[in-house]
């Protein structure tokens, strides 16, 4: 089946401007993660949404940044008023189960390609 | 609480020699464990994981990992590498208790290889 999908894949824009990145995560998968992968750096943590609801939006950065899920599938993360150090790679991931019930743990995360932001 | 640390930031290997990238961990609970794989310009491929089972887990491509519980450990190994492994690799811990599902990242090792 298809995988995790990111639009667009490459987004450039003007300091000041709003963007908004899109996740389609695969068929059925009741979490949704998106992160953030600056040059060089690890992943940095944003939302984490079970379903449509997000238990843990530690991870965002300021509140220029928010995501949204809707019908338990696609998701947005829109950055307000974007900033040149809101340039990176956006990564979402999906899993069937957050919990790995009896064997413990998370389950599996499925990437996308990712989408590349560049603030000018 | 829960971290990963990568002991190298670059690994650098030739081909046809065993690869070893260290990871350490620490869990308040009993953690998964993950490798990931992430080739240039390309999404993270997940390599193997570890779910309180066996605790030498296959994975794909030929790599493995040892879950070392008294040395809070999980080191990713191949016994020989290919030009094709060139990649960056990710470290990750992640726990269910407590309601929390967050998975927790290493900074990555960049694995180099030469002809």
């Amino acid at each position: 089946g298809a995988g995790v999908s990111q639009s667009p894949s490459n987004k450039v824009t003007e300091k000041g401007k709003d963007v908004e990145l899109r996740c389609d995560p695969i068929s059925g998968h009741t979490a949704l993660y998106w992160y953030r992968q600056s040059l060089g750096q690890g992943l940095e943590f944003l939302i984490y949404f079970q379903g449509n609801s997000a238990p843990d939006k530690s991870g965002l950065p300021s509140d220029r940044f928010s995501a949204e899920r809707t019908g338990g599938s696609v998701s947005t993360l829109t950055i307000q008023r974007t900033q040149q150090e809101d340039s990176a790679v956006y990564l979402c991931a999906s899993s069937l189960f957050p919990g790995g019930g009896r064997l413990g743990g998370t389950d599996t995360q499925y990437f996308g390609p990712g989408t590349r932001l560049t603030v000018l | 609480a829960q971290s990963v640390t990568q002991l190298d930031s670059h690994v650098s290997v030739s081909e046809g020699t065993p690869v070893l990238l260290r990871c350490n961990y620490s869990s308040s609970y009993s953690p998964s464990l993950f490798w990931y794989v992430q080739h240039p310009n390309k999404g993270l491929q997940l390599l193997l994981k570890y779910t309180s089972a066996a605790t030498l887990v296959k994975g794909i491509n030929g790599f493995e990992a040892e879950f070392k519980k008294s040395e809070t450990s999980f080191h990713l190994t191949k016994p020989s590498a290919h030009m094709s492994d060139a990649a960056e690799y990710f470290c990750v811990v992640s726990t269910s208790s407590g309601g929390s599902y967050i998975p927790t990242f290493g900074r990555g090792t960049s694995l180099i290889v030469h002809p």
